[in-house]
């Protein structure tokens, strides 16, 4: 089965440094990898995905995520942050036995953002 | 293009009672999923329909739950004899199917309430 380890369930940084989320996953096949953020009592929002092409992949409001397949991982990155970041946000795939057409979430890093 | 909708937005019913919920996805999609996400964690999958047919329901959480796309648009999930345990968030995502990574689109949520 596969699975997803969000490291953190809280990162705090300061306005204008740099934003790293950490996401690992567990897959027997390649994978589908996405990030999205969730604002307070909203849906869920992508943010980017990776799909088997490029490795680096770049998303809205300035996030970026690698894939790192001898580290299955897919870290989130931004390299200034804004207060406008602050939310929760999780990492997600699919494939595997469940198939590509349903998503395993991780349990989510809330991201805090001080002046 | 006005998103996935989801009806009504908060819930709160005594335990024992029957619920249900509706959400529309966005028009040309023809996949649905209901997600549960419970506090502190990521969004759980329980089901989802491509069209009409519903083509994984292994995941529901109990006979209890139960969904419908009649008519291969909306759909609804129900939740009978209601429990504490059944208070969280209920979300939707459509999808249109292309093949490949299947970006979902999420609605707002249903928070649902049972005491």
């Amino acid at each position: 089965a596969q699975s997803v380890t969000q490291l953190g369930s809280h990162v705090s940084v300061s306005e204008g440094a740099l934003v790293l989320l950490r996401c690992n996953y567990s897959s027997s096949v390649p994978p589908y990898l996405f990030w999205y953020v969730q604002y307070p009592n909203q849906g869920l929002q992508l943010l980017l995905k990776y799909t088997s092409a490029a490795t680096l992949v770049k998303g809205i409001n300035g996030f970026e995520a690698e894939f790192k397949k001898s580290e299955t991982s897919f870290h989130l990155t931004k390299p200034s942050a804004h207060m406008s970041d602050a939310a929760e946000y999780f990492c997600a795939v699919s494939g595997g036995n469940s198939g590509y057409s349903t998503l395993t979430f991780g349990k989510g890093t809330m991201l805090l953002v001080s002046p | 293009d006005t998103g996935v909708s989801q009806d009504p937005r908060h819930k709160i019913t005594k335990r024992g009672q029957n619920v249900t919920f509706r959400c529309d996805p966005i028009s040309e999609h023809n996949r649905l999923y209901w997600y549960r996400q419970t506090l502190g964690q990521g969004p759980e999958f329980l089901t989802y329909f491509q069209n009409e047919a519903q083509l994984e329901k292994s995941r529901l959480l109990s006979d209890r739950f139960s969904a419908e796309r009649p008519k291969g648009s909306f759909s609804t999930l129900e939740i009978q004899r209601t429990e504490q345990g059944d208070s969280a968030m209920y979300l939707c995502a459509s999808s249109f199917d292309v093949g490949g990574a299947r970006e979902q689109f999420f609605g707002p949520g249903t928070r649902l309430t049972v005491l």
